[in-house]
């Protein structure tokens, strides 16, 4: 079944213990890219990835990394969690960004409590 | 700065009734655009879109109307469904300079029965 996959789907933690959202595609699409969803802002585009080893910034970047070494797998890293970064995180890819078909395939979702 | 916006949080509309959902921008760059659905505790998944060159797109029950002189795009759902509850947001993007997609902050629709 052609999907993306994130863990954890729930996760609290204390402030500036670091972590590691995990976001994995079997599609084989080249795009990836974090977005994040709070209540009256939407969805907010953290970083994106075109392919492997190649990212970056979107909207709202600030206390977020990622990495894409290979091309199934962008996990999100947040070195130092803070209160602000509580939300629910949604990881989603594309085929191609050159491709006629343009839209996203998101994962459903991580919910993150920061205290 | 919110470049997309949905300034209707909810709708409501009766069964097999005409839903129409709208979304403004603000940034005449962008050339292509979205409608993502999400139902709670899922991701939102793709429904319509719809490219600059044109002023509608329909898919079915859906269709997309694009007003580029407005900077303003409607989604029109007929006949309006229950499964269609739902929220709805719209996004954008400057597709041939860039990669970023701006989403809109939602529409909340139910259908009541």
């Amino acid at each position: 079944e052609a999907q993306v996959t994130q863990n954890p789907r729930y996760l609290i933690t204390v402030t500036g213990k670091k972590l590691t959202v995990t976001c994995s595609q079997n599609m084989n699409h080249e795009y990836m890219s974090w977005y994040r969803q709070d209540p009256g802002l939407g969805l907010r585009q953290i970083y994106y990835s075109m392919n492997v080893e190649v990212t970056d910034k979107g909207d709202v970047p600030e206390g977020y990394k990622v990495s894409r070494k290979e091309k199934r797998n962008f996990p999100l890293i947040l070195e130092s969690p803070s209160p602000n970064q509580t939300s629910l995180y949604f990881c989603a890819s594309s085929l191609s960004l050159l491709a006629a078909s343009y839209e996203q395939y998101f994962g459903p979702g991580t919910r993150l409590t920061v205290t | 700065d919110q470049q997309v916006k949905q300034n209707s949080p909810s709708l409501s509309v009766q069964e097999g009734r005409i839903s129409i959902l709208n979304c403004d921008y603000t940034n005449s760059m962008f050339d292509y655009f979205l409608w993502y659905k999400k139902y709670p505790a899922e991701g939102p998944t793709f429904l319509i879109s719809i490219s600059s060159i044109k002023d509608k797109n329909e898919d079915g029950r859906f269709t997309v109307f694009l007003n580029k002189s407005a900077k303003h795009l409607s989604l029109h759902i007929v006949p309006s469904q229950p499964g269609d509850s739902a929220v709805y947001f719209c996004a954008a993007s400057e597709r041939n300079t860039g990669n970023q997609f701006y989403f809109g902050t939602g529409t909340s629709l139910t259908v009541i029965p």
